[in-house]
């Protein structure tokens, strides 16, 4: 069964600084891979995600994450925050067989809050 | 394309009482999945349609709990005498069996139960 483990609950970084949020997951197969953000009370909206290829993905908002398939890890980067930036962040793997629902696993998520 | 969304945003109900949801994928949109958020957790895969056959379902998807989507277009998600543990986020998404599967969330119906 696949799993995702986001090691960090919370994480707090000062406006402007850099960040790194950490996602490992555990799938047999090659993954598709996403993360997610969610504001308070609200839905799930995606950054970015990977399928195949470049392991290094572009998604909005200026994040960036990186799959190293060694380390079963999607890390979630991003050069410089904003205060607009706190949020929960999760990490999801979904299946990579065609003909099958794509149910995603979710981590517990990171909660980030920006200082100004 | 306007979005997945969904109905009502809160609910407040007392233990026993039935509470249906609904969610109104993207246009065209034919796979929907139901996921349960419970404070503090990520997200739990409930059920997934493709078009309107339900083709899976998670063992945390109890008797009390059925879903249906009639004609592959909106899904309900019924709760029959609901308790208090089913307090939580339920959150709706969409995709198209197409290509690289991609999921997109509406808003989710946040239930308390009393």
């Amino acid at each position: 069964a696949q799993s995702v483990t986001q090691p960090d609950i919370h994480i707090t970084v000062s406006e402007g600084a850099s960040l790194e949020l950490r996602c490992n997951y555990s799938y047999g197969a090659t993954p598709y891979l996403f993360w997610y953000v969610q504001s308070p009370g609200q839905g799930l909206q995606l950054l970015l995600k990977y399928f195949s290829g470049d392991t290094l993905v572009q998604g909005i908002k200026g994040f960036e994450a990186e799959f190293k398939r060694s380390q079963s890890s999607f890390n979630l980067r991003k050069p410089s925050v904003h205060w607009s930036d706190a949020a929960e962040y999760f990490c999801a793997v979904g299946a990579s067989w065609f003909n099958a629902g794509n149910m995603l696993t979710f981590g517990g998520g990171t909660r980030l809050m920006v200082k100004p | 394309d306007t979005g997945v969304s969904q109905d009502p945003r809160h609910k407040i109900t007392k233990r026993g009482q039935n509470v249906t949801f609904r969610c109104d994928p993207i246009s065209e949109h034919n796979r929907l999945y139901w996921y349960r958020q419970t404070l503090g957790q990520g997200p739990e895969f409930l059920t997934y349609f493709q078009n309107e056959a339900q083709l899976e379902k998670s063992r945390l998807l109890s008797d009390r709990f059925s879903a249906e989507r009639p004609k592959g277009s909106f899904s309900t998600l019924e709760i029959q005498r609901t308790e208090q543990g089913d307090s939580a986020m339920y959150l709706c998404a969409s995709s198209t069996r197409q290509g690289q599967e991609t999921q997109y969330f509406g808003p989710g119906t946040r239930l308390l139960v009393l």
